[in-house]
């Protein structure tokens, strides 16, 4: 069925290092992108998206790859702190012009070691 | 804040009981998610409602029901309520398209 997997489902880094999280998805109709960010007991922040017609993306520490060709996703955050400690999860939407479902991966989660 | 405005934050309620979860989107936004997150399922998508009509279903229980009302606020009904039912309920909303796709906090639900 449909579905969107990580490769690491626990990630540990150091304070200051930079983290690299995977992710690959099924759809190949699939137009857009999201990861979250989500922290104990609240719901899925927004982190950064990208569109299908692109292939990265940058925000304030953290990009986002996307290959198509291999239908595979990465988040890198660059010098990672400890308040980036949370659970990471992509999404995709595969009828982003209707809204539709975001379809989610299980989720990977980033440990940060002062 | 997200903008995603979602009650009550938690539930306890006893198996067989029915609750009603509520989600007011963030102004100006049409259409308002629901999905269900639970330890072994991760996030599923549940229903999609874009300006007051019913536009996507996903892994919807039939004893589970939703509605969007003119003022845009979504309910989430449910009922026959079993352990297995226990879990985060997440409302979401959107200007239409995917972009801008926005979580509230979600609801806790225990069922005991």
């Amino acid at each position: 069925g449909e579905s969107v997997g990580l490769h690491l489902p626990t990630l540990s880094v150091q304070e200051g290092d930079n983290s690299i999280i995977n992710c690959a998805y099924s759809n190949s109709a699939s137009d857009y992108f999201i990861w979250y960010k989500q922290e104990s007991g609240k719901g899925p922040q927004f982190i950064i998206d990208i569109r299908s017609n692109m292939d990265k993306r940058q925000g304030q520490r953290v990009t986002v790859l996307l290959n198509k060709t291999v239908k595979h996703l990465s988040l890198q955050i660059a010098a990672t702190q400890p308040g980036d400690s949370a659970v990471y999860f992509c999404a995709e939407n595969p009828n982003y012009n209707q809204g539709g479902k975001l379809i989610f991966g299980q989720g990977t989660e980033l440990s940060v070691k002062p | 804040d997200s903008g995603v405005t979602q009650t009550p934050k938690h539930l306890i309620t006893a198996t067989g009981q029915r609750v009603t979860l509520r989600c007011s989107p963030r102004s100006g936004d049409l259409s308002v998610y629901w999905y269900q997150q639970s330890l072994d399922q991760g996030l599923q998508f549940l229903i999609q409602y874009y300006n007051g009509e019913e536009r996507a279903k996903g892994n919807i229980l039939e004893r589970f029901s939703a509605q969007q009302f003119p003022d845009l606020h979504s309910e989430l009904n449910l009922s026959s309520l079993e352990l297995g039912d226990s879990a985060l309920y997440f409302c979401a909303s959107s200007g239409g398209t995917g972009y801008g796709y926005t979580f509230g906090s979600g609801t806790r639900l225990t069922v005991v």
